[in-house]
């Protein structure tokens, strides 16, 4: 159980282009959902926190009109990075928090494969 | 939330237990102490997690020390295949019970 799915694994851009990103909970219903990035050799950032139905919560420094979060459904939440650069070529991983809150800190998290972007 | 300190490599012999440290001297009373492993270009895996008892689950098994301070995880029968970066997270409020990932430990498995 508790298995999350993330579509594309591997994409590859040309600068100035957007590219969608979709994070699926496949057996179990996620009101909340997490997108990290992690660069090479590097630990993962959490980037934003996506509740359904409401706006997604950015972290600090991370610009929000940049990335597009949509969580439309208990078991599906989208990232877009719009207006691709190079600079954004980066590993995604997307989490989905189990429990009926999401955010109880018994509720774990369960993550996606992720995503290899690069922007060419 | 209170930080962790891992070393930042282990090795360990194919089928030895694999014993895992951390560090967590600030802790506090309601904070979680959560490990997750990174396999090489794979997200994440949630392996267990513990408030103060010692838990054990089909993966592995976690000890708390009494005050807490610290906490040590078990791989009971390393296989090459648990080569990965182990990483201790404490969780909290103070961070709005999200996960702070730090370096965490590179775990060799080695034949």
């Amino acid at each position: 159980g508790a298995v999350v799915s993330q579509h594309p694994s591997r994409v590859i851009c040309k600068s100035g282009t957007s590219v969608k990103i979709e994070c699926r909970s496949l057996d179990f219903q996620a009101t909340t959902m997490f997108w990290y990035r992690q660069f090479p050799k590097k630990s993962l950032m959490l980037m934003a926190t996506s509740n359904e139905g409401s706006k997604a919560t950015y972290e600090q420094g991370v610009e929000k009109d940049k990335f597009l979060i949509n969580h439309a459904s208990l078991t599906l939440s989208t990232l877009t990075v719009t207006s691709a650069h190079p600079e954004d070529s980066s590993f995604y991983i997307c989490s989905a928090s189990t429990g009926t809150s999401g955010r109880a800190l018994t509720d774990t998290q369960y993550f996606g494969p992720g995503t290899r972007l690069t922007v060419l | 939330d209170a930080k962790t300190t891992q070393p930042p490599s282990m090795d360990c012999a194919e089928g030895r237990a694999a014993n895992l440290p951390c560090n967590h001297s600030t802790i506090s009373g309601n904070e979680y102490v959560y490990w997750y492993r990174q396999i090489h270009s794979q997200g994440p895996q949630y392996i267990i997690h513990g408030l103060k008892n010692n838990e054990t689950n089909e993966m592995a098994s976690l000890i708390i020390t009494e005050d807490r301070k610290s906490s040590t995880l078990i791989l009971p029968h390393a296989t090459l295949r648990d080569t990965a970066v182990y990483y201790c997270i404490v969780r909290g409020w103070g961070s709005q019970g999200n996960l702070i990932f730090g370096k965490g430990t590179k775990l060799s498995v080695k034949p």
